[in-house]
């Protein structure tokens, strides 16, 4: 059964830093690709980024880019994203997305998601 | 960036009623459409690939169609567990990955 762990979510002020991680189990993490997806509270999902397998193959979308770095370690098979410079905006449950195969374009497997509030 | 637009926000309909749900995309995506189901509190779930392909698992009832611009969802005979939020997304043309703002379905 896939499993997918996500933590380090939390309350963080306006230009702070958080990093989040996702442990996963039940399939080969080194042969998937993974994104995060957020939700802002009581909105739609917005795609935030995504790695492949081997990790040297990255995008983000244009809202985090340059403020957010994705990355895994396929020996923990663990995803990380490293948020930087975080915004009101940032305001979401985070989800780690395990892609069909390596290619990404969809996604069977969810994480339950981790809760970041950036607030003063 | 291709933008999906579904409709209508919400859909109210009786359990056991037909229900069809529109997903438009703003330039051509082939096929490469997926549908995903959200309850309250929990995450996304796969429902349906490639605009048509139901994913492990899914009951019969939900069935994809369409291609090009203009996608359909719909749930056969709706049981008490199908209400529901919908979204699709398009994989034709990314980054970025972009879903549809999202059908919620309620009882009526």
């Amino acid at each position: 059964e896939v499993q997918l762990l996500e933590s380090g979510g939390g309350l963080v002020q306006p230009g702070g830093s958080l990093r989040l991680s996702c442990v996963a189990s039940g399939f080969t993490f080194s042969t998937y690709a993974l994104s995060w997806v957020r939700q802002a509270p009581g909105k739609g999902l917005e795609w935030v980024s995504i790695i492949y397998s081997a990790g040297h193959s990255t995008y983000y979308a244009d809202s985090v880019k340059g403020r957010f770095t994705i990355s895994r370690d396929n020996s923990k098979n663990t995803l990380y994203l490293q948020m930087n410079s975080l915004r009101a905006e940032d305001t979401a449950v985070y989800y780690c997305a395990k892609g069909e195969y390596d290619s990404g374009k969809y996604y069977p497997g969810w994480g339950q998601g981790t809760l970041v509030t950036v607030s003063s | 960036e291709i933008v999906m637009t579904q409709s209508p926000a919400t859909l109210s309909v009786s359990p056991g009623e037909r229900a069809t749900l529109s997903c438009r995309a703003s330039q051509s995506v082939s096929s490469n459409v997926a549908w995903y189901q959200q309850k309250p509190g929990q995450a996304p779930r796969l429902l349906i690939y490639d605009a048509s392909t139901r994913a492990t698992g899914i009951a019969a009832r939900f069935s994809g169609s369409g291609s090009g611009t203009e996608f359909t969802l719909t749930i056969s005979s709706l049981q008490s567990e199908d209400f529901a939020a919908y979204y699709c997304q398009q994989y034709s043309n990314w980054p970025p990955l972009t879903f549809g703002g999202g059908t919620k379905v309620e009882i009526k």
